[in-house]
């Protein structure tokens, strides 16, 4: 299948600075991307579709101007946590869809550590 | 989105087919059915999709019932690997369209 990657894997962070996440679609192109969060022992939680060269759609309840999310290009995306808090820390998990195929295909996932 | 409904976990002993249900009997004519798993701090992988035919593949079969109104994801020999959470999701196929998550089943196989 197709493959999407993430970076960085794992960051740790101190409370109030930023962390920007990027997805990759290695193989094909993706005009959208969605970002995903999963705490301990829950299922993963649709954050927003990043839209390529225009704005995210985001989830309800999720803060936009928190969760920055740019998809400047066809197979990159970012997300970036602003003024992160030790609640944000969780594992953020990108997904692409593409290249003719109907389903998604996810990154491996980052997890995210504020101090 | 139709919901999707699993049992919450499930044991499978090594070597012998896993069997996972999923009931989904909102589903409209055009939302397939989809399985992924997750091992643990992994991201999800694909493993199967289809809308009313039987599907198979390297990994899995998927059976759905002639109603659509739920369907069962086959491991024909599960191993000790594929010991993961697995997720069934039904959505419009569009690379546009989201998925959902429900919370799926927890499959453990036991040596």
């Amino acid at each position: 299948g197709a493959v999407v990657s993430q970076h960085p894997s794992r960051v740790i962070c101190k409370s109030g600075t930023s962390v920007k996440i990027e997805c990759r679609s290695l193989d094909f192109q993706a005009t959208t991307m969605f970002w995903y969060r999963q705490f301990p022992k829950q299922s993963l939680m649709l954050m927003a579709t990043s839209n390529e060269g225009s704005k995210a759609t985001y989830e309800q309840g999720v803060e936009k101007d928190k969760f920055l999310i740019n998809h400047a290009s066809l197979t990159l995306s970012t997300l970036t946590v602003t003024s992160a808090h030790p609640e944000d820390s969780s594992f953020y998990i990108c997904s692409a869809g593409g290249g003719g195929a109907d389903t998604q295909y996810f990154g491996p996932g980052t997890r995210l550590t504020v101090l | 989105d139709a919901k999707t409904t699993q049992p919450p976990s499930m044991d499978c002993a090594e070597g012998r087919a896993a069997n996972l249900p999923c009931n989904h009997s909102t589903i409209s004519g055009n939302e397939y059915v989809y399985w992924y798993r997750q091992i643990h701090s992994q991201g999800p992988q694909y493993i199967i999709h289809g809308l009313k035919n039987n599907e198979t593949n390297e990994m899995a079969s998927l059976i759905i019932t002639e109603d659509r109104k739920s369907s069962t994801l086959i491991l024909p020999h599960a191993t000790l690997r594929d010991t993961a959470v697995y997720y069934c999701i039904v959505r419009v196929a569009n690379t546009g369209n989201q998925f959902y998550f429900g919370t799926g089943t927890s499959l453990t196989v036991i040596p």
